[in-house]
């Protein structure tokens, strides 16, 4: 089935040791997005590519950067990951063109920050 | 200011019984609304959308309406199922693209045998 796949479902790792979170996707959308979610609270977009168009949000920390390499893959690595970087990391896309918002998400990435 | 509010913030309800939930959006110029249900610990699915001119619109045992002059829509879903225990997303969109989407921070409901 076509789909969006983030690895690791689960990442646990030290304060300030560098962190890579995948995503990939069959559905041939050009647009993606990473967002960050802590517990009960709504999604927060990071940053989003329109194709290879990089769109960082004003008030993303620089802690946090994406690389996507091609359509199907998109990376978010966060540099130095501090305590209050603790949270679900969930890959989304969508079809540019077509305004009716649907956003299709991967599992998410839940990172522990010790 | 573009914003969406949910409510109630959560809601526990019996097995069989039915719930509606309520979301509120500033969000200017609207293009629609999505609901989403996100499991614990799993990414969002989309359950239904409403456009401007579209007022009740059914997805299986769940029926979202929107009023888009008062700017309210509503999720009501009937005869619950324990496997509707999830939290349930808001996302309204600005009509300069798909890119500006307005989330709410979501119903927490819990299905109780």
């Amino acid at each position: 089935d076509a789909m969006v796949i983030q690895n690791p479902r689960y990442q646990v790792t030290q304060f300030g040791k560098p962190v890579t979170l995948s995503c990939s996707q069959t559905l041939n959308h050009n647009v993606m997005y990473w967002y960050q979610q802590k517990s009960s609270q709504a999604p927060k977009l990071l940053f989003h590519y329109y194709d290879k168009d990089f769109n960082n949000e004003a008030d993303t920390p620089d802690n946090f950067q994406s690389r996507r390499p091609n359509t199907s893959f998109c990376f978010l690595d966060i540099r130095s990951p501090g305590l209050g970087d603790a949270a679900m990391y969930l890959c989304a896309t969508s079809r540019s063109g077509w305004n009716t918002g649907e956003l299709f998400f991967g599992e998410g990435s839940r990172l522990t920050v010790l | 200011k573009n914003q969406v509010e949910q409510s109630p913030q959560s809601l526990i309800i019996l097995e069989g019984k039915n719930c509606t939930l309520q979301c509120n959006y500033t969000v200017s110029p609207f293009s629609n609304l999505r609901w989403y249900k996100q499991d614990t610990g799993r990414g969002p699915v989309s359950l239904t959308i409403m456009t401007f001119s579209e007022n009740t619109k059914s997805n299986g045992r769940y029926t979202a309406t929107l009023d888009a002059d008062t700017k309210q829509s509503s999720l009501h879903i009937t005869a619950s199922q324990l496997s509707d225990s999830a939290s349930y997303i808001c996302v309204v969109s600005h009509q300069t693209g798909a890119n500006n989407l307005f989330f709410g921070t979501g119903t927490r409901l819990t299905v109780i045998p």
